[in-house]
C-alpha cells in the first residue's frame, strides 16, 4: 500500500458522459500527478500539481481538466468522452515539486471503460 | 521531446536464469532515470533510480541498473529471477529539469514472465 488512494476502482460510462476522478496524496505530500495508461499509448504524463496550483503539463486533452483543492486531494474530469478515453488513470504523489527529485508514489488507478 | 524506448515488450525466463532488460532514453539535458514495477493487479512501485555519480545503481529485490551516458541507456538487470519477479517493468526519465518540476515520461513497459 503506497498511501495514495483513488476513486472508483472502476468506472464504466457512455461515450459524451463527463466524470470525475478523485486521487487522496500521501499524508505530508504536496504534489499530485496524474497519468494515462493504456493499450496504444501506454504510460503518459497528464498534468501535476503542487500545492494547489498546476505546476507542470504533460499530453493532456483539452476536454481533461483537474485541480488540487486545499486539503490537497486532487481531481481528474474527464468530459465529452471518447471510447478511446478508455484507460486506467492513476494518480501519484510527492512530498515536494521543485528541485531534486521526490519520489513519486503510485495510487491503485481508476479503470475507465467508455462504452 | 524527450522518449523512452524498451526494446523487449515480452520477456520469458525460467527461474533462476539471468535478467537484462533494455532501456534507452533520448533526452539532451540531465537525466535521472528510473525503474518501476507493477506487479499484477497492483500499483507502480520504485525499484531503483539514478540521479548522479556511481552508474552502477543497486535497488531493491536485488535488481540493479547501469547508467551509460555515452550510449543513452539504463537497463535493468537481476542475476537470478524467481517466479515472483513476473511483473511489467517500466523505465521512465524525469524530463521536468527546465521547469524545476518533475515529470516523468514512461517506456512502453517489458512485461517480464518467469516460469517456476
Amino acid at each position: 500500500d503506497s498511501g495514495v488512494t483513488q476513486t472508483p476502482k472502476h468506472l464504466i460510462t457512455a461515450t459524451g458522459q463527463r466524470v470525475t476522478l478523485r486521487c487522496s496524496p500521501r499524508s505530508g505530500d504536496l504534489s499530485v500527478y496524474w497519468y494515462q495508461q493504456s493499450l496504444d499509448q501506454g504510460l503518459q504524463f497528464l498534468i501535476q500539481y503542487y500545492n494547489g496550483e498546476e505546476r507542470a503539463k504533460g499530453n493532456i486533452l483539452e476536454r481533461f481538466s483537474a485541480q488540487q483543492f486545499p486539503d490537497l486531494h486532487s481531481e481528474l474530469n474527464l468530459s465529452s468522452l471518447e471510447l478511446g478515453d478508455s484507460a486506467l488513470y492513476f494518480c501519484a504523489s510527492s512530498v515536494g515539486g521543485r528541485s531534486s527529485y521526490n519520489e513519486q508514489f503510485f495510487g491503485p488507478g481508476t479503470r475507465l471503460t467508455v462504452l | 521531446a524527450q522518449s523512452v524506448s524498451q526494446h523487449n515488450h515480452h520477456v520469458i525466463l525460467s527461474e533462476a536464469a539471468s535478467l537484462e532488460l533494455g532501456c534507452n532514453y533520448s533526452y539532451g539535458g540531465t537525466v535521472n532515470l528510473f525503474w518501476y514495477v507493477q506487479y499484477p493487479g497492483q500499483h507502480l512501485q520504485l525499484l531503483l533510480k539514478y540521479f548522479s555519480g556511481d552508474p552502477l545503481v543497486k535497488g531493491i529485490k536485488g535488481f540493479e541498473a547501469e547508467f551509460i551516458k555515452s550510449k543513452f541507456s539504463f537497463n535493468l538487470r537481476k542475476p537470478s529471477v524467481q517466479w515472483s519477479d513476473t511483473a511489467e517493468y517500466f523505465c521512465a526519465v524525469n524530463a521536468g529539469e527546465n521547469t524545476g518540476f518533475q515529470k516523468l515520461v514512461f517506456g512502453t513497459g517489458t512485461r517480464l514472465l518467469v516460469s517456476p
